[in-house]
């Protein structure tokens, strides 16, 4: 039990352009979801924190207006690079949990890159 | 702000055991957790322990907690090529709460 999806599993786009990643708890209901950025040999960053039916909660210096972030059901929450550029280039993962979850479980991830 | 600190590199032999270490800095912590990270995929829960446990084994895991010294390792026995990967560890106050991560420890098993 406890799998979560992300979708697409890498995505290439042209910078300017607008890029959204899928996050789907399959087993379970997720209440909380948790959107992180993780750079090449480093470890990873929280971005953001949403709850179901909720704005999201954004770490100090992400900018919540380039990166939207919808979880409008207990299964899904959806992460929206807006005006994507090269920096932006990276490998974003998932994660949920819920009621009686002892832990977040993650997404497979998603590498993004911008041209 | 908290902190988690691990080694960032391990070498072993196929067959020997590993062990990774870790510290955090959180006293509250409740719950600690190992991950394991495989090149280009998400993180997989190995096994977690709760702050009031001392030592809890999971076939060839065996994860040892020092409360006092805020210390945590992870051994794996019989270590085999399939084990390396990048492994992290994490902590948080709550079950689901924020987790905070060590920036991971790259473990290598050479045949």
């Amino acid at each position: 039990g406890a799998v979560v999806s992300q979708h697409p599993s890498r995505v290439i786009c042209k910078s300017g352009t607008s890029v959204k990643i899928e996050c789907r708890s399959l087993d379970f209901q997720a209440t909380t979801m948790f959107w992180y950025r993780q750079f090449p040999k480093k470890s990873l960053m929280l971005m953001a924190t949403s709850n179901e039916g909720s704005k999201a909660t954004y770490e100090q210096g992400v900018e919540k207006d380039k990166f939207l972030i919808n979880h409008a059901s207990l299964t899904l929450s959806t992460l929206t690079v807006t005006s994507a550029h090269p920096e932006d280039s990276s490998f974003y993962i998932c994660s949920a949990t819920g009621t009686g979850q002892e832990t977040q479980y993650f997404g497979p991830g998603t590498r993004l890159l911008v041209l | 702000g908290e902190d988690v600190e691990q080694s960032l590199f391990l070498s072993v032999r196929e067959g020997d055991s590993s062990v990774i270490n870790c510290t955090y800095t959180d006293s509250s912590s409740t719950y600690l957790y190992w991950y394991k990270q495989e090149p280009g995929a998400g993180l997989q829960l190995l096994t977690y322990i709760f702050s009031n446990m001392d030592m809890k084994q999971d076939q060839r895991l065996t994860v040892l907690l020092n409360k006092k010294d805020k210390h945590l390792s992870l051994r794996i026995a019989d270590t085999q090529t399939g084990d390396s990967a990048i492994y992290f560890c994490a902590e948080a106050s709550s079950g689901y709460s924020t987790l905070t991560f060590g920036k991971g420890t790259m473990l290598l098993v050479s045949p």
